[in-house]
């Protein structure tokens, strides 16, 4: 499968703290997209960072991206309880340019 | 939801019935995408469209087609459903840059084929 797998499949931390998730992939991408899903309801977009960036940040959000370990992480700081959901990874690979690949997600819980 | 709503929203079936969903934007998007959510699995690509009357098949396309008479309207439908396409389907639309933009989803439709 060329899908991205996230790492940890499920993470449980106190509000405050940071959470890191990481994303790995097995081929040349395009972009790669982080996205949030709380439970029982559809995605939500949250940051695309583009093969040729290293790292982008919006708000509390930061994402890495190491295209020579072919691997990204999102990093969430000052984490809140409104922060629990899944977080999923999804790639762009090269030469498919038209299909989303995502991962089978992180599943972030931060207790208050 | 960024303008999407999808029907039903809820379905309870049985097999080798036909079933349709349908996912509606008011973006105007050009591009639009039809996933099914499963445990373990992630978001899996069925079929999308990147215009009126122009599909094509993603990573799990057998046993459904697709139809894009509208830009506002697609189409999924289940031509005799199986317990194996009970699941969580979502719909998503993207501007004109397909994967080279976000994707906006859709509330879901929770399919039971029994």
């Amino acid at each position: 499968s060329q899908q991205g797998e996230e790492d940890p499949q499920a993470l449980s931390i106190q509000e405050g703290e940071n959470a890191t998730m990481n994303c790995s992939y097995k081929t040349s991408i395009n972009n790669l997209q982080w996205y949030r899903q709380n439970s029982g309801r559809g995605l939500v977009h949250l940051i695309l960072i583009r093969s040729n960036e290293r790292e982008k940040h919006s708000g509390r959000l930061r994402v890495t991206l190491d295209t020579s370990k072919k691997s990204s992480s999102l990093l969430i700081t000052a984490s809140r309880a409104a922060d629990t959901a899944s977080y999923f990874c999804a790639t762009v690979f090269s030469g498919s340019a038209r299909q989303l690949t995502f991962g089978s997600g992180t599943q972030l819980t931060v207790l208050p | 939801d960024a303008g999407i709503t999808q029907s039903p929203r809820h379905k309870v079936t049985e097999t080798g019935t036909p079933v349709t969903l349908r996912c509606h934007q008011t973006e105007n998007h050009r591009y639009m995408y039809w996933y099914r959510q499963d445990p373990g699995h992630g978001l899996r690509l069925i079929h999308y469209s990147y215009g009126v009357k122009d599909t094509d098949k993603g990573e799990v396309s057998d046993g459904y087609s697709v139809s894009r008479s509208k830009t506002e309207d697609f189409l999924l439908t289940l031509e005799s459903a199986t317990s194996s396409q009970t699941s969580v389907y979502f719909c998503a639309i993207s501007e004109q840059g397909g994967t080279k933009e976000t994707q906006y989803f859709g509330p879901g439709t929770r399919l039971l084929v029994l």
